[in-house]
């Protein structure tokens, strides 16, 4: 069974400072790996997603996120934070084939962004 | 591109009436859509699959007779809510996959924007 922990319900930081917001996962065969954004109100919009080859990917906004194996995480950063970032973000794993392809949720992580 | 849309944004009904919420990917064809609930400051909960053609799948928990979903064509799908009741008000987002980019590996769904439905 696939699972997606999500470490820290809130984060919050200053403008300008490297957000980072962390995501673990579990998984029995080879994951796909999703990070959305959601702001208020509103539905999801995908920010990136690892399916094979380069480790590091680089999504919209000025966020990436790096895979690794050996440590099953999936973490999203973004070196300067906008007062545009406050949001809801989602870490989502999925398998490649079948029933397995349904995205799994972690429970987000809150966004805060201060001036 | 890769736009999923759903009507309507918000409605309010009466304890025991019905209500049908729309999803529509506007430019992709989706062989497969996905409805969701959520819950306040919550994650998503996946309520069914949805395949075009072909009954819903439906998750463990999820009441297949009050919450109908009908995916009639490449670009609809439906979610009725039947006989709603007040710990029915969530929030209803669809989600769907580009059929022409399932060979690609491409996996992620396009959401909609959501619908915000309270029962009186």
């Amino acid at each position: 069974a696939q699972s997606v922990t999500q470490l820290g319900s809130h984060v919050s930081v200053s403008e300008g400072a490297l957000v980072l917001l962390r995501c673990n996962y579990s998984s029995s065969v080879p994951p796909y790996l999703f990070w959305y954004v959601q702001y208020p109100n509103q539905g999801l919009q995908l920010l990136l997603k690892y399916t094979t080859g380069a480790t590091l990917v680089k999504g919209i906004n000025g966020f990436e996120a790096e895979f690794k194996k050996s440590e099953t995480s999936f973490h999203l950063t973004k070196p300067s934070a906008h007062m545009s970032d406050a949001a809801e973000y989602f870490c989502a794993v999925s398998g490649r084939w079948g029933n397995n392809r349904k995205l799994i949720w972690g429970l987000g992580t809150s966004l805060a962004v201060n001036p | 591109g890769a736009v999923v849309s759903q009507h309507p944004s918000r409605v309010i009904c009466k304890s025991g009436t019905s209500v049908k919420i729309e999803c529509r990917s506007l430019d992709f064809q989706a062989t497969t859509m996905f409805w969701y609930r959520q819950f306040p400051k919550q994650s998503l909960m996946l309520m069914a699959t949805s395949n075009e053609g072909s009954k819903a799948t439906y998750e463990q928990g999820v009441e297949k007779d009050k919450f109908l979903i009908n995916h009639a064509s490449l670009t609809l799908s439906t979610l009725t809510v039947t006989s709603a009741h007040p710990e029915d008000s969530s929030f209803y987002i669809c989600s769907a996959r580009d059929w022409s980019k399932m060979g690609q590996g491409a996996h992620e769904q396009y959401f909609g924007p959501g619908t915000r439905l309270t029962v009186t």
